[in-house]
């Protein structure tokens, strides 16, 4: 089946500190990814969708100059959290969709990343 | 995307089959009923989706009510490693992001 694979799992640092997190699709292409935050007890809460070669779009309230998102292949898309302050401490997760799919396929989600801000 | 409502938590024994009800009384023609799991501090997993008739695969089963107004996901025999918060979500389809509710709590015990 499809695997998307999230990279780093875990990540402790410092307040200001920027971070990178990278979501790859292992075995297929993925023009759209998505990326979500989930606070502790709470639901998955979509950030951004992020598309091959152009710009992402960002949902209501999410700042994009804090969320910076790139999409520069159909394999890989990163979120970067720029000077990340503790109330960005989250969940981070990210899904794709095969380009090759038909319409109703399900998306794939990668296993998180724990972002910790001290 | 139809608003589906599904109970917070539900308990099962262990080896017993597990059925997860979940009603999405405004469901359109076109859209899909998916089930994802998430399991404690991972990411959701997909488990099985459908449009009208029952589907099943090496997960779950899947059934929808003829009126398509609600639906079941089954586990057949539970195990300890089903414990987990299952979402279900009704959607058209397209690379459209998913949108998650509250889910229910499944806990399987011993």
């Amino acid at each position: 089946g499809a695997v998307v694979s999230q990279h780093p799992s875990r990540v402790i640092c410092k307040s200001g500190t920027s971070v990178k997190i990278e979501c790859r699709s292992l075995d297929f292409q993925a023009t759209t990814m998505f990326w979500y935050r989930q606070f502790p007890k709470q639901s998955l809460m979509l950030m951004a969708t992020s598309n091959e070669g152009s710009k992402a779009t960002y949902e209501q309230g999410v700042e994009k100059d804090k969320f910076l998102i790139n999409h520069a292949s159909l394999t890989l898309s990163t979120l970067t959290v720029t000077s990340a302050h503790p109330e960005d401490s989250s969940f981070y997760i990210c899904s794709a969709m095969s380009q090759g799919a038909n319409s109703n396929q399900p998306q794939h989600f990668g296993d998180g990343t724990r972002l910790s801000i001290l | 995307d139809a608003k589906t409502t599904q109970p917070p938590s539900m308990d099962c024994a262990e080896g017993r089959a597990a059925n997860l009800p979940c009603n999405h009384s405004t469901i359109s023609g076109n859209e899909y009923v998916y089930w994802y799991r998430q399991i404690h501090s991972q990411g959701p997993q997909y488990i099985i989706h459908g449009l009208k008739n029952n589907e099943t695969n090496e997960m779950a089963s899947l059934i929808i009510t003829e009126d398509r107004k609600s639906s079941t996901l089954i586990l057949p025999h539970a195990t300890l490693r089903d414990t987990a918060v299952y979402y279900c979500i009704v959607i058209y389809p397209g690379r459209r992001a998913l949108t998650f509710g509250s889910g229910t709590r499944l806990q399987v015990q011993p």
